[in-house]
């Protein structure tokens, strides 16, 4: 069964500094994608960076990039310079090719300190 | 804005009542899908329309329905409402089904059983 694990509860980061948020996962399905979401305290779910698992290359998006090491089934979600709006929980999520359901970790609460 | 609405945003009901929960796909989309996210369960998919479809099921409950009308809106019934069901509910949709098909997610439902 697909499992996603999220080991950091709780992150802390200066305002303007990188941060990495660490994501692990568990699949037996050779084709699978890799997701992270966004939670503000405001309640809505805000994608942010997809990883194709047959991508070579990996995924960037504006401030957001995607540390993707196969091998080592990891998936880690670096933010760079990171702004005071950046403070909220950050879910990674896995969807394989056999299925339609997203399965998520338990997230990762990020606070951006000034 | 995601392009994916759910109305009501906050519901406040008692135990055994029933209540729909509604959402609007994202223009041209043809999945939807049901996701509950409670503090002690995190986030769990439910279920997923496809085209009108029921395409696969997560875990729902037996008090709980859904359906996709032909105008690809859908809805979430919810029976015999206990309080253990106060949770935020999500819709999200996407343009697919495939392990790469990026699901976008509406703002949600607060749900609270009294």
């Amino acid at each position: 069964a697909q499992k996603i694990t999220q080991t950091q509860p709780g992150m802390f980061v200066q305002e303007k500094e990188a941060v990495t948020l660490d994501c692990t996962y568990d699949t037996s399905d050779p084709s699978y994608g890799l997701f992270w979401y966004k939670q503000p305290s405001s309640g809505e779910m805000i994608f942010l960076i997809y990883q194709g698992s047959y991508d070579q290359q990996n995924a960037t998006e504006g401030r957001y990039s995607l540390n993707f090491q196969k091998a080592r089934k990891s998936a880690n979600l670096v933010i760079s310079a990171s702004q005071l709006g950046d403070s909220a929980m950050y879910f990674c999520a896995m969807r394989e090719s056999s299925g339609s359901r997203l399965t998520f970790g338990e997230g990762t609460q990020l606070t951006v300190n000034p | 804005d995601s392009g994916v609405t759910q109305t009501p945003k906050h519901l406040i009901t008692a135990t055994g009542q029933r209540v729909t929960l509604r959402c609007s796909p994202r223009s041209g989309d043809l999945s939807v899908y049901w996701y509950q996210q409670s503090l002690d369960q995190g986030l769990q998919f439910l279920i997923q329309y496809y085209n009108g479809e029921e395409r696969a099921k997560g875990n729902i409950l037996e008090r709980f329905s859904a359906q996709q009308f032909p105008d690809l809106h859908s809805e979430l019934n919810l029976s015999s409402l206990e309080l253990g069901d106060s949770a935020l509910y999500f819709c999200a949709s996407s343009s697919g089904g495939g392990s790469t098909d990026t699901q976008y997610f509406g703002p949600g439902t607060r749900l609270t059983v009294l």
